[in-house]
């Protein structure tokens, strides 16, 4: 089956670091998805990975480890607005289906 | 953001109701998704529809209907809801045979089911 654990919730100062993990176990992995939500908005692409390692972009950055079956996603110099949902999400098979997880609610305080 | 929308975006009806939920892409895409957000829960795949064959159904009752008449329109018709169908319904597309496939998300309809 597909299992995608990711936490619930997390909470950082504005300016901080912060590092949102995501294991799964999948069949078929081809790789994987962060996706930031805002509440009531569309979920909307952060990045993707296939390879292992950093893919840096901007503020934000993902990494991957297959043999761990390990994702993060590192957000700096943190603002207010990144206060969203990040869902992480593994692709797999022939037809690349996305296997989402529950979502991390970040809150972003002052 | 404009490459997927949906109407509406919000919907209050009855068990007894019928009614469309209706997803456009402006993005040449030639796969399309309905899922389904509960809270707290992960997205749920719906229905895939790939040059406007359905390609998956994934164990959905049969009170959803999904209609693709061609690459850029998605419906969702909906039949004799019950209350646990209340959810947001996520429309999404992608262009298959891509390196990352990327499904790209409408703004979603909140539906609510009394």
């Amino acid at each position: 089956g597909q299992n995608i654990d990711q936490p619930t919730e997390m909470t950082a100062t504005e300016g901080a670091i912060v590092q949102i993990n995501c294991t799964y176990q999948t069949s078929g992995f081809n790789g994987l998805f962060w996706y930031q939500q805002h509440a009531g908005e569309a979920p909307t692409f952060l990045s993707y990975n296939v390879l292992d390692g950093l893919e840096e972009k901007g503020r934000f950055s993902s990494f991957l480890s297959r043999s761990k079956g390990y994702s993060y996603l590192l957000l700096k110099e943190l603002q207010m607005k990144d206060s969203a949902s990040y869902l992480c999400a593994a692709v797999s098979g022939s037809a690349r289906q996305l296997t989402f997880g529950s979502g991390t609610q970040l809150t972003v305080l002052p | 953001e404009t490459g997927v929308t949906q109407t509406p975006r919000h919907l209050v009806m009855g068990m007894t109701n019928k009614k469309s939920l209706k997803c456009e892409q402006h993005l040449g895409h030639n796969a399309m998704y309905w899922y389904k957000q509960s809270a707290k829960k992960p997205l749920e795949l719906m229905f895939v529809y790939n040059f406007k064959e359905q390609t998956e159904n994934n164990s959905v009752p049969s009170r959803f209907s999904p209609e693709c008449p061609n690459s850029s329109h998605l419906f969702l018709h909906l039949h004799t809801l019950q209350p646990e169908d209340s959810a947001l319904y996520l429309c999404a597309s992608s262009h298959p045979g891509q390196h990352t496939d990327t499904q790209y998300f409408g703004p979603g309809t909140r539906l609510t089911v009394l």
